[in-house]
């Protein structure tokens, strides 16, 4: 059966640091997530991406975050200068159609813990 | 108002119990509606849509009154296998998650 896969699983990083979160989302699907969630709390939007550009995002995804579809396969979250509330487990995703119309498959997380 | 409120919980129910789990939200111009769940520490995973005439998959059933702005998701004949977070979750021009409900079944 077909995933998403982002790696990595866990990522360490001191405050002010920047990091690279990377996902492959499934082959045939044409739009991605991100999501976050913070330990005990809901899961948050973050940002959808489209053709190459993003089609929408949430207040959270401010100046420091960004994201990039480099190749054909990989579609990363960049967070630039890391704060401790970065920390929280990052979810990619992807679906065929536009979501929410269509069913997101998610992979199974970076967890980020910003020291 | 949250936009997406659920039961706090958590839920301890005994194996074979019918578990009943509401979400209401608050946009009247949401398009679309969905139950996830999502087990500890792992990713979310759509459980079922949910529409406007109500739909069933095994044990579960799902409902949706546009008028009160309000979801159900009924499980009956609930398993040890069923212990696991649900997450509601409503759409209009974004995605939104509702905080989730713990489910516990006990033996």
């Amino acid at each position: 059966e077909p995933e998403v896969t982002q790696t990595p699983s866990h990522q360490v990083t001191q405050m002010g640091q920047e990091v690279i979160l990377r996902c492959v989302p499934i082959s045939n699907h044409l739009y991605f997530y991100w999501y976050r969630q913070i330990l005990g709390q809901k899961v948050e939007f973050l940002v959808s991406f489209y053709n190459n550009e993003i089609s929408e995002k949430s207040e959270i995804f401010d100046d420091q975050f960004s994201v990039e579809r480099p190749d054909g396969s990989n579609f990363t979250l960049k967070i630039r200068s890391t704060k401790l509330e970065d920390s929280a487990m990052y979810f990619c995703a992807s679906s065929e159609g536009r979501n929410p119309n269509t069913e997101a498959f998610f992979g199974q997380g970076t967890r980020l813990t910003v020291v | 108002r949250k936009e997406v409120e659920q039961d706090p919980g958590p839920f301890n129910v005994p194996e074979g119990a019918t578990v009943a789990f509401n979400c209401t939200y608050s946009n009247s111009a949401s398009q679309s509606f969905f139950w996830y769940r999502q087990d500890c520490r792992k990713e979310p995973k759509l459980l079922m849509s949910v529409y406007s005439s109500g739909n069933e998959d095994g044990r579960f059933t799902a409902q949706l009154n546009r008028a009160s702005q309000y979801i159900s998701l009924l499980i009956r004949d609930s398993k040890l296998s069923d212990s696991a977070t649900y997450l509601c979750v409503v759409t209009y021009d974004k995605v939104i998650f509702g905080p989730g409900t713990s489910l516990s079944v006990i033996p």
